[in-house]
């Protein structure tokens, strides 16, 4: 069975301070992660995703995560917060040699940019 | 830019008539998704189409159906709209199945139910 806890379901940051959203997996296969951002009435974009290669990801728009197998965990950060990052971000799972219909959602959380 | 397009953007009916959402994509993707979204949730799964295989989640309502005539297009049929059913409903895409394919999806199709 796999899962991912967001641990976060709200994080403030004020523009320009940098962001740090938590994202702790289970999968008993070798999983594929990915960070989705939901914008107010759109569809989930891809930020980024880690398949097995480097465990340092980066993604669009000045993200980046980091595949840390020991701690089970895909924390996406950015150095520099800005007013259009406020969003809803969902971290995902899927075990890499099962289809991607078994993709797992991360309850998601709410970033609030302070001006 | 290839994409993933929903119409309408909202739909509005009323409670037991039927409605049709629809998809198109000019990824030229083999599987299409269907979702929905509730607020302040996680998108969950509805079906998949595998190319012309239908594969149906075991918590679907039989209340909603799907087709997929051709490779850019796909619909979601609501046969009698309760108003559980109203959300933000979303298309997905992918290459294939294998497991580090991303999901692309649309901006969705926020329903509501009268």
């Amino acid at each position: 069975a796999q899962s991912v806890t967001q641990l976060d379901s709200h994080v403030s940051v004020s523009e320009g301070t940098p962001v740090l959203l938590r994202c702790n997996y289970s999968s008993s296969y070798s999983p594929s992660l990915f960070w989705y951002v939901q914008h107010p009435n759109k569809g989930l974009q891809l930020l980024l995703k880690y398949t097995s290669a480097a465990t340092l990801v980066k993604g669009i728009n000045g993200f980046e995560a980091e595949f840390k197998k020991s701690e089970t965990s895909f924390h996406l950060t950015k150095p520099s917060a800005h007013m259009s990052d406020a969003a809803e971000y969902f971290c995902v799972v899927t075990p890499s040699n099962f289809g991607n219909e078994k993709l797992t959602f991360g309850t998601g959380t709410r970033l609030t940019i302070i001006p | 830019d290839a994409m993933v397009i929903q119409n309408p953007r909202y739909q509005v009916t009323q409670f037991g008539k039927p409605v049709t959402l629809s998809c198109s994509q000019t990824l030229n993707h083999n599987v299409m998704y269907w979702y929905q979204q509730k607020s302040s949730q996680a998108p969950k799964l509805l079906f998949h189409y595998y190319d012309k295989d239908f594969n149906n989640e075991a918590d679907t309502p039989d209340n909603f159906q799907s087709r997929r005539p051709n490779t850019s297009f796909c619909f979601l049929d609501i046969r009698s709209p309760g108003l559980g059913d109203a959300a933000m409903y979303l298309c997905a895409t992918s290459r294939d199945l294998e497991g580090r394919e991303p999901q692309h999806f649309g901006d969705g199709t926020r329903l509501s139910i009268l």
